[in-house]
């Protein structure tokens, strides 16, 4: 069984460009969740998808936008980047649109700095 | 709004000391709860979990139980490794599609 992978690990941009980041999601799971995790805080959530729909959003500005691929894996994309976007962004994979106890599982992460 | 919130740390242990990180919850309705972990340079692992109130959940020694009555879900464990070290969360999910995180509690043990 295939674990949850992102890609890339690292990355480094300058304020106003865009990124795109990737996941894919562990076998069997046809949900993907990203979330942002500022150093020393803990992860906010910033979107969902299922079945390649948003299926819900926090608190982020429109312009980070996502994907799903028919094969459940997803990308992250963040336009006109500010330095406050600096963070690691973590995909998690699960099974389903959620339910009581649904657990995440969550991938290593990729390392965004803004310069 | 719903919110976690952990007790600060660092915490730092010795061997076979007895570990308790808090966490207390504030929730509209009736959430599941989770303590999630993080060792260095790795994405977050789950270390159990409660889905309703009185609910213990257990794992690798560890034990938090769900308390309704203080809306908390404390983590304890009663002689820690130095391979516990580790950023320890605590969330709570209803729907389990979004989770709000605790900011995290870093555990230190030493030898």
């Amino acid at each position: 069984e295939t674990g949850v992978t992102q890609s890339p690990t690292h990355l480094i941009k300058t304020r106003g460009q865009q990124v795109t980041l990737r996941c894919s999601s562990q076998s069997g799971h046809n949900t993907v969740s990203w979330y942002q995790q500022a150093l020393g805080q803990g992860p906010q959530f910033i979107f969902q998808y299922y079945r390649e729909e948003e299926n819900g959003r926090g608190n982020f500005p429109p312009r980070f936008s996502g994907l799903q691929f028919p094969n459940y894996s997803s990308e992250l994309n963040v336009n006109a980047l500010e330095l406050d976007d600096s963070a690691l962004y973590l995909c998690a994979s699960s099974l389903g649109a959620g339910g009581p106890g649904s657990e995440q599982f969550f991938g290593p992460g990729t390392r965004l700095t803004v310069l | 709004g719903d919110s976690v919130t952990q007790m600060e740390g660092p915490v730092t242990l010795s061997e076979e000391a007895c570990l308790t990180i808090n966490c207390t919850y504030t929730a509209t309705g009736y959430p599941s709860l989770f303590w999630y972990v993080q060792y260095p340079g790795e994405g977050l692992q789950l270390l159990l979990k409660a889905t309703k109130a009185d609910d213990k959940g257990s794992n690798k020694g560890f034990e938090a139980t769900y308390r309704k009555e203080t809306t908390s879900f404390h983590l304890e464990k009663g002689s820690v490794q130095v391979s516990d070290s580790a950023v320890y969360f605590c969330a709570l999910t209803y729907t389990g599609n979004q989770f709000y995180f605790g900011t995290g509690t870093s555990l230190t043990v030493i030898p």
